[in-house]
């Protein structure tokens, strides 16, 4: 079955510094690969996708995230963060379009003003 | 577009009895997934219904059901309460043709007392 690990339970970074939120997934073929952000209160939302094609995918409010296939990583990213991107952050996968979405465990990310 | 929206939002229980809760999906979405949200578990997939039909399902006891309606609308029921079921209960619509982004619901917070 496939699984998603996110090894930083909670992250804490400057204003204006870079992030990057780690995200490996056990899966043989290329999965469906997500990453979703919950703010407190409020549901989570769609960040990015990738399904196929070029590695590098771009997403809302800035973010950015590489698959890499040797690696079985989906490393979401952002040159420089805002207060506001405090949050929680999911990386998940899907085994095809149409299988069910499994979560990671979520990272944890607190921004210092 | 009116997102998707979930009642109650916020539920009391006691041990034994049982809950329905229900989602309506964005207007046109044909799928509706169910998850449950603990801090110790996390997020994890209960079960999606596309068309009517559960198209996908988690590793959850039978206590916990759902249904589809015509309409697309989507209700979750858990019987049995037990202690350990009080979470976030985040349902996520889309169209449910494969790949597309999932929106998510505000959730229902169930406490079993």
């Amino acid at each position: 079955a496939q699984s998603v690990t996110q090894p930083d339970i909670h992250i804490t970074v400057s204003e204006g510094a870079s992030l990057e939120l780690r995200c490996n997934y056990s899966y043989g073929a290329t999965p469906y690969l997500f990453w979703y952000v919950q703010s407190p209160g409020q549901g989570l939302q769609l960040l990015l996708k990738y399904f196929s094609g070029d590695t590098l995918v771009q997403g809302i409010k800035g973010f950015e995230a590489e698959f890499k296939r040797s690696q079985s990583s989906f490393n979401l990213r952002k040159p420089s963060v805002h207060w506001s991107d405090a949050a929680e952050y999911f990386c998940a996968v899907a085994k095809t379009s149409y299988d069910k979405v499994i979560f990671g465990p979520g990272t944890s990310l607190s921004v210092i003003p | 577009k009116a997102g998707v929206t979930q009642t109650p939002r916020y539920l009391i229980k006691t041990r034994g009895q049982q809950v329905t809760l229900s989602c309506s999906p964005i207007s046109g979405h044909r799928s509706v997934s169910w998850y449950q949200q603990t801090p110790g578990q996390g997020l994890q997939f209960l079960f999606e219904y596309f068309s009517e039909t559960q198209r996908n399902k988690g590793n959850f006891p039978g206590r916990f059901s759902g249904r589809q309606f015509s309409n697309s609308r989507s209700e979750m029921n858990v019987s049995t309460l037990e202690l350990g079921d009080s979470a976030l209960y985040l349902c996520a619509s889309s169209a449910g043709t494969g790949g597309e982004t999932q929106y998510f619901g505000p959730g229902t917070r169930l406490l079993v007392l």
